[in-house]
This record gives structure tokens, C-alpha cells and sequence, in this order.
């Protein structure tokens, strides 16, 4: 079935410093692929999607690009900011099944000090 | 546009009994889908409802149900609540059923079984 892994955090950064959160899937359709984001004692936030091979998500300063020859979605942003500290999820939404469904990766948590 | 709403935001219940939570998805979307978040587990998928119909179910056992009413809105419900069952529930839309469009999260359902 399908499946996502995500980095292990937690990850403690810098202000100003670059992130990479790595991500990898495992589908058996073409997925669309997603990066969302938590807040404390909130739900889950959009925070960029690519929705075919090649594409790049952008938000806010994040980006990711969809690798179809690595199965990988790896989350960046260059210079983070304190105001970024939150868990990020990887998430997958395969069109061709599982109506409805998408599939997370564990979370990892960012923790941004100043 | 107002965003996904779930009520009540917190719960505590006693083992055995039952509880119903609700959501209401963004104005226009028809599918709707519920997760369970626990530390332990992470994101979920439960089911999915579309026009009233449940499109997709996760394994669970069948003390979950849920519907989904006319004008979009779905209920969830869990019956002999067990400890287990302690975790966030969060309630997701999107603008239609199929797999490859992004999901808007409410903020969760905390439930808390004693």
C-alpha cells in the first residue's frame, strides 16, 4: 500500500539557518503530493503541493519538488524563522485510489530558536 | 470563506460510553473525511463521505461510524469508548471526492476517555 517516511525529528535550528526535512513515498498510482503544517492546538495547514513529476511547490518561502526517479518530496526553506517552529507532515493522495484518503508521514518537529 | 469547523473542540468521556462529534467542511466542499491523531500512531485515515455516501473506510473497528448529511455536513460517532480512543479527531474537506486534491483541516475534536 502506499506509505510516506519522513525525516526523523525533532530538529532544533538557528534563526536565519537552511532547512531540510527529507521525505519519501511509496505508491502504486501517481500521487499527488502535499506538505502540511501544525500548530500548537491546531489542525493541519496546506503548505505547498506539486501535483506531477517535476513540479515545485512553493509557499511562504518553503519549496519542494516533486522526484519521481528518487520518490522524494524533501521540504527547504532558506533562512528560517523563529515564527516557523511547528511539526511539518509529508503526505501523499494517490488519484487513481483510496478515495479521500490521504496518507501521512510521522511528523517532524521544527524548533526555531532565536 | 469560513474554514472547517468541529465541535465540540474538547471532550471527556467515561469507558463504555459512546460520543458524537460533528464537522462542518468548508461552503461548497462535498467530501469529507476524519483521522485520528495520537502520538503513538500519528495521522489516521478513518473514512470518507460524499454525497452522503461513505466512499472510503481505514481499519478501524466498527465502533467508528460516521454519515454525512444533505447539506454536507458529517457526524462522527464512537460507541463502548475505549482508553485507546483518546486522541485528537480531526475532520477534513475538500472541493470533491478522488484522490489528488488537497484536504482544509478543521482544528480537532480532543477527546479524553477516563
Amino acid at each position: 500500500g502506499d506509505s510516506v517516511t519522513q525525516m526523523e525529528g525533532p530538529v532544533t535550528l538557528s534563526e536565519e539557518a537552511f532547512l531540510t526535512i527529507n521525505c519519501t513515498y511509496t505508491a502504486t498510482g501517481y500521487p499527488s503530493l502535499f506538505w502540511y503544517v501544525q500548530y500548537p492546538g491546531e489542525g493541519l495547514q496546506l503548505l505547498l503541493k506539486a501535483t506531477k513529476a517535476d513540479d515545485k511547490g512553493s509557499n511562504k518561502g518553503f519549496e519542494a519538488t516533486y522526484r519521481k526517479e528518487t520518490t522524494s518530496f524533501h521540504l527547504e526553506k532558506g533562512s528560517v524563522q523563529v515564527s516557523d517552529s511547528a511539526v511539518y507532515f509529508c503526505a501523499l493522495s494517490d488519484s487513481n485510489t483510496n478515495a479521500g484518503k490521504s496518507t501521512f508521514g510521522d511528523g517532524t518537529t521544527l524548533t526555531v530558536k532565536p | 470563506k469560513a474554514g472547517v469547523t468541529q465541535t465540540p473542540r474538547y471532550l471527556i468521556k467515561t469507558r463504555g460510553q459512546q460520543v458524537t462529534l460533528s464537522c462542518s467542511p468548508i461552503s461548497g466542499h462535498r467530501s469529507v473525511s476524519w483521522y485520528q491523531q495520537t502520538p503513538g500512531q500519528g495521522l489516521q485515515f478513518l473514512f470518507e463521505y460524499f454525497s452522503e455516501t461513505q466512499r472510503n473506510k481505514g481499519n478501524f473497528p466498527g465502533r467508528f461510524s460516521g454519515r454525512q448529511f444533505s447539506n454536507s455536513r458529517s457526524e462522527m460517532n464512537v460507541s463502548t469508548l475505549e482508553l485507546g480512543d483518546s486522541a485528537l479527531y480531526l475532520c477534513a474537506s475538500s472541493l470533491t471526492s478522488g484522490g489528488g486534491y488537497e484536504q482544509y483541516f478543521g482544528p480537532g475534536t480532543r477527546l479524553t476517555v477516563t
